[in-house]
């Protein structure tokens, strides 16, 4: 079964410092990933997105992620945070080339950014 | 362009009652998918419509349900609602249902149900 892995809840970071959030993830397949950022309040929205092909790619908002096939993982990175980015980050594996829209989610890592 | 729209934003109901949430998605978008989002249990996916036909479906009992119009909007209801229903409830759209092709899934802001 599909299942992807945040293990950290929460993580607090001063603004001006790197970020780094794992994601670890379980899938039989070729994965198709991806890094979404919830505010409060509002849906979600799409960061960066990984289906083949270069494994460092880049998003909006100066995000980056690097998916490691050996490690099942898709770390998601940023050099320098800005308050802006508080919010929650979800990341998700979705079915690949099948037409679904099912995407698994991880459960998410709530980034706290202190002055 | 406008975005995903879902009705209503916010809404209280109480035990036994049944709910129903609208979703318009992007003009030209065919696919709607819905998601649960409660603390919890995280974001799990509810359903997915495409051309009026589900295509997939999550593991949620059958009293969660839903439709898609001709004109792409969606619908989907609860009945005989439960405490543990209350949630944000996300709609998400797509252009052809191939998120590998068409880049992203693209949600709304999200329907707030409080059962009590």
């Amino acid at each position: 079964a599909q299942s992807v892995t945040q293990p950290d809840i929460h993580i607090t970071v001063s603004e001006g410092a790197s970020l780094e959030l794992r994601c670890n993830y379980s899938y039989g397949a070729t994965p198709y990933l991806f890094w979404y950022v919830q505010s409060p309040g509002q849906g979600l929205q799409l960061l960066l997105k990984y289906f083949s092909g270069d494994t460092l790619v880049q998003g909006i908002k100066g995000f980056e992620a690097e998916f490691k096939r050996s490690q099942s993982s898709f770390n998601l990175r940023k050099p320098s945070v800005h308050w802006s980015d508080a919010a929650e980050y979800f990341c998700a594996v979705g079915p690949g080339n099948t037409g679904f829209q099912k995407l698994v989610f991880g459960t998410g890592t709530r980034l706290l950014v202190s002055p | 362009k406008a975005g995903v729209t879902q009705t209503p934003r916010y809404l209280i109901k109480t035990r036994g009652q049944q709910v129903t949430l609208s979703c318009s998605p992007i003009s030209g978008h065919r696919s709607v998918s819905w998601y649960q989002q409660t603390p919890g249990q995280g974001l799990q996916f509810l359903f997915e419509y495409f051309s009026e036909t589900q295509r997939n479906k999550g593991n949620f009992p059958g009293r969660f349900s839903g439709r898609q119009f001709s004109n792409s909007r969606s619908e989907m209801n609860v009945s005989t609602l439960e405490l543990g229903d209350s949630a944000l409830y996300l709609c998400a759209s797509n252009l052809s249902g191939r998120p590998a092709n068409t880049g992203e899934l693209f949600f709304g802001e999200g329907s707030r149900l409080t059962v009590l």
